[in-house]
């Protein structure tokens, strides 16, 4: 087993353009949670997605979007990038209603 | 609206000595608690949680927590540290359906030979 798998583990990108990230869940799997974790920082939860649906969302701007595909696997979208928006961005993996999450190593974007 | 608040974001005990890394929660719910810790450049790994029944939890690596709800904390706890041990932890808390965990900011623990 695999586990939870992110893509690409290092991104450098220029202020104002847009990024996509990539994860694929556990095996089994079907709910999948970003969040973003700025240097220092405790992890800030972005978004849940489960059934392809967003299902819960946290205190981020329309900038950041994401999608589920009907295999489980997720990606993150985040337009017109801003410095701040370097952070490590980690991916979680759960089955619906367990509350055990498991991460991924994570994406480190840094906005240039 | 839940929230976690970690006291002290450095933590440091000689080999051997007791682990001990507070945390203070915040919900309206009954809250699912839990432990995660971090090695630099790594994800997230789960120590232990609470969710419903005994409130001494024992998580992997000699670690465990005790869910306090007059107190409202889950502090974490190891009798004897080792060098592995050093790392970040954090405490988060999420509503029972898990729509939603919310981290503190987490405790670095420093380990000193």
């Amino acid at each position: 087993d695999a586990g939870v798998t992110q893509s690409p583990t290092h991104l450098i990108k220029t202020r104002g353009q847009q990024v996509t990230l990539r994860c694929s869940p556990k095996s089994g799997h079907d709910t999948v949670s970003w969040y973003q974790q700025a240097l220092g920082q405790g992890p800030q939860f972005i978004f849940q997605y489960y059934e392809e649906e967003e299902r819960q969302r946290g205190n981020f701007p329309d900038r950041f979007s994401g999608h589920q595909f009907p295999n489980y696997s997720s990606e993150l979208n985040v337009n017109a990038l801003l410095l701040g928006d370097s952070a490590l961005y980690l991916c979680a993996s759960s089955l619906e209603m367990n509350t055990e999450a498991f991460f991924g190593q994570g994406t480190r974007l840094t906005v240039v | 609206a839940q929230s976690v608040t970690q006291l002290g974001s450095h933590v440091s005990v000689s080999e051997g000595a007791l682990v001990l890394l507070r945390c203070n929660y915040s919900s309206s719910v009954p809250p699912y608690l839990f432990w995660y810790v971090q090695y630099p450049n790594q994800g997230l790994q789960l120590l232990l949680k609470y969710t419903t029944g005994a409130t001494l939890v024992k998580g992997i690596n000699g670690f465990e927590a005790e869910f306090k709800k007059s107190e409202t904390s889950f502090h974490l706890t190891k009798p004897s540290a080792h060098m592995s041990d050093a790392a970040e932890y954090f405490c988060a808390v999420s509503d029972p359906g898990g729509f939603k965990t919310i981290f503190g900011a987490g405790t670095r623990l420093f380990v000193k030979a």
